[in-house]
């Protein structure tokens, strides 16, 4: 079955411009995961999604980071007045979470650039 | 909060050989503890997972084994092949929630 996408792949804005990043999980899944990732670094905790909830926003670095899933399915993370240190991959991951099912499956990425 | 350590940050093993990476973590909370795969430019994949109720876990050539008491879990793979080569991440979650990764491992299998 399909996987978890995303879009963009590649986002390149200018400093202090709004971005929008779209996730689309594996159907079924009800938890969503937002990361951040660097180079030669490992994923950075954003954001968990359980249904339409955020059930742990712990990890994002400021208020001009924001994340919804409105209706349980897709997520939108939303950044505002970027910044040049915001450059990074920005990874999506999707879990069942049924049973106890905690294995989660990322999508390709966006990767963004502030110039 | 959770903190993850992974060592070595680099390994380069001949082909045929075993390759270990141990990460420890400092959360006794922590009961979920996947190993994810990733090559150059692509997304991370997960190859194995164990939970805090098992000591050890195997599937073909890749295993883990996890200490409670010591909070530390190793990934063994053995007879390394260069499609082996990758980083490879550890991480650490309560109940599916908070991941929190490891730095990575970068492996080299050299033919």
């Amino acid at each position: 079955g399909a996987g978890v996408s995303q879009t963009p792949s590649n986002k390149v804005t200018e400093k202090g411009k709004y971005v929008e990043l779209r996730c689309d999980p594996i159907s079924g899944h009800t938890a969503l995961y937002w990361y951040r990732q660097s180079l030669g670094q490992g994923p950075e905790f954003l954001i968990y999604f359980q249904g339409t909830g955020a059930a742990d926003d712990s990890g994002l670095p400021n208020d001009r980071f924001f994340a919804v899933r409105p209706e349980g399915s897709v997520s939108t993370l939303k950044i505002q007045r970027t910044e040049r240190g915001d450059s990074a991959v920005y990874l999506c991951a999707s879990s069942s979470s049924s049973g106890g099912a905690y294995e989660q499956y990322f999508g390709p990425g966006t990767r963004l650039t502030v110039t | 909060g959770e903190n993850v350590e992974q060592h070595p940050s680099t390994l380069s093993v001949q082909e045929g050989d075993s390759a270990v990476i141990k990460c420890t973590y400092s959360d006794s909370a922590s009961n979920y503890f996947p190993w994810y795969k990733q090559e150059l430019g692509k997304r991370p994949q997960l190859i194995i997972d164990i939970r805090s109720n098992v000591g050890e876990k195997k599937d073909q050539r890749i295993a883990v084994t996890l200490n409670k008491t010591a909070k530390h879990f190793s990934l063994h793979i053995t007879e390394t092949q260069p499609e082996d080569s990758a980083v490879y991440f550890c991480a650490a979650s309560s109940y599916g929630q908070n991941f929190v990764f490891g730095p990575g491992t970068r492996l080299s299998v050299l033919p």
